[in-house]
């Protein structure tokens, strides 16, 4: 069974510019997680979806970040503009429905300079 | 505010000892507690959980601890294995109409061969 997948795996960016990450999760998981995890830090959820709804946003900064699962299978995570404070590892995790065991994929290092 | 607390950034144990993380939670409304294990350059994996009605799980090697008057949780590896050198995270979950998911900061953990 493949893992969740995640793109790019680094990024560098100037701040004030925009920058995307994807994920696909594991087939049939209905869940999908986006996750901050800044160095020293635990993951903070940023959004959680059940198949293309939106469960959860309440941590994400929702004048710069947005996210979309426009099909419920793969999801994008956008920054625009982006914030030196938002150099961190982005994580995407997916579960399947009613599961407390999340997956994670292997995360996207962003670096804002 | 941190509702799941690892006051330990780091443990070293010697092979074959034993090696017990700690975590403190301030919410009493957690269901469930979870261990996840993170090597370098990968997504955390779930490595064992608890429910909040019980007061131990054990898996193998790994034996987690709950202790509800006092907030604490902890995670036990006998013997601790060069393997088992990663950072823990220690995380809580409550269901609302899908598990919410609180991590920890982590501890990394060495052991030395």
């Amino acid at each position: 069974e493949a893992g969740v997948a995640q793109s790019p795996r680094y990024k560098i960016i100037e701040k004030r510019q925009s920058v995307a990450f994807w994920c696909n999760p594991i087939s049939g998981h209905a869940t999908l997680y986006w996750y901050q995890q800044i160095l020293g830090q635990g993951p903070k959820l940023l959004i959680q979806f059940q198949n293309n709804g939106v469960v959860d946003d309440s941590q994400l900064p929702k004048d710069r970040f947005s996210a979309e699962r426009l099909k419920g299978v793969d999801s994008t995570l956008k920054i625009q503009p982006a914030k030196l404070e938002d150099s961190a590892v982005y994580l995407c995790a997916s579960s399947s429905t009613g599961s407390l065991e999340q997956y994670f994929g292997p995360g996207t290092r962003l670096t804002v300079t | 505010d941190q509702q799941v607390k690892q006051n330990s950034p780091s443990l070293s144990v010697q092979e074959g000892r034993i090696s017990i993380l700690n975590c403190d939670y301030t919410n009493s409304m957690f269901d469930y507690f979870l261990w996840y294990k993170k090597y370098p350059a990968e997504g955390p994996t779930f490595l064992i959980s608890i429910s909040s009605i019980k007061d131990k799980n054990e898996d193998g090697r790994f034996t987690v601890f709950l202790n509800k008057s006092a907030k604490h949780l902890s995670l036990h590896i006998v013997p601790s294995q060069p393997g088992d050198s990663a950072v823990y995270f220690c995380a809580a979950s409550h269901y609302t109409g899908g598990f919410k998911t609180i991590f920890g900061a982590g501890t990394r953990l060495f052991v030395k061969a």
